[in-house]
């Protein structure tokens, strides 16, 4: 158990509507990244949260966005939603954005029909 | 542009040894990791390399890193049913201090 909660654990969303990710991350880390993971294919790097700023995104349009909140937990939105947002969206937190020490989340689940 | 392949599956039998392959194409990669990722679960960070090493020994785990073919591999010792896996090859690009670089996974079948 790594100490990254992610909520909720499954959602189906219709094509247009909007949907908010959770993230809490581990205590004593202070940046959250994002990532999509579509089926059968290795994780796509959205953007990362550090002390409350995003700092660095991947190739994703600006429908896709985020907070992070004083106690560094973070929020992925996404508007508009298309039927290729279905994927398993994963946050990692760590210190500092240093991957040897991040740790993630079980992922949620995203069906948008 | 970055990229990283990975062969889709990989079958052994239980006991032998594991070797996952990985092939990478940006020389200016300061970090190299192994990903595994189990059904329901997130990923779990195994191991990483740092780009000037060769090689990398962890318990059962093996990483040896060939920088002139840009060539990653992954080692499992005395293979288990639990490690049946997808596992993750990922690089961190130098002028990056936080985006991963990822494969697309090599499924791990373990057979009796």
């Amino acid at each position: 158990e790594t100490g990254v909660t992610q909520s909720p654990t499954h959602l189906i969303k219709t094509r247009g509507q909007q949907v908010t990710l959770r993230c809490s991350s581990q205590s004593g880390h202070n940046t959250v990244s994002w990532y999509q993971q579509a089926l059968g294919q290795g994780p796509q790097f959205i953007f990362q949260y550090y002390r409350e700023e995003e700092n660095g995104r991947g190739n994703f349009p600006p429908r896709f966005s985020g907070l992070q909140f004083p106690n560094y937990s973070s929020e992925l939105n996404v508007n508009a939603l298309e039927l290729d947002d279905s994927a398993l969206y994963l946050c990692a937190s760590s210190f500092a954005g240093v991957m040897t020490e991040a740790f993630f989340g079980q992922g949620t689940r995203l069906t948008v029909v | 542009g970055e990229d990283v392949e990975q062969s889709l599956f990989l079958s052994v039998r239980e006991g032998d040894s594991s070797v996952i392959n990985c092939t990478y194409t940006d020389s200016s990669s300061t970090y190299l990791y192994w990903y595994k990722q189990e059904p329901g679960a997130g990923l779990q960070l195994l191991t990483y390399i740092f780009s000037n090493m060769d090689m990398k020994q962890d318990q059962r785990l093996t990483v040896l890193l060939n920088k002139k073919d840009k060539h990653l591999s992954l080692r499992i010792a005395d293979t288990q049913t639990g490690d049946s896996a997808i596992y993750f090859c990922a690089e961190r690009l130098m002028d990056s201090n936080y985006q991963l670089i990822w494969g697309a996974g090599t499924k791990l079948i373990i057979k009796p």
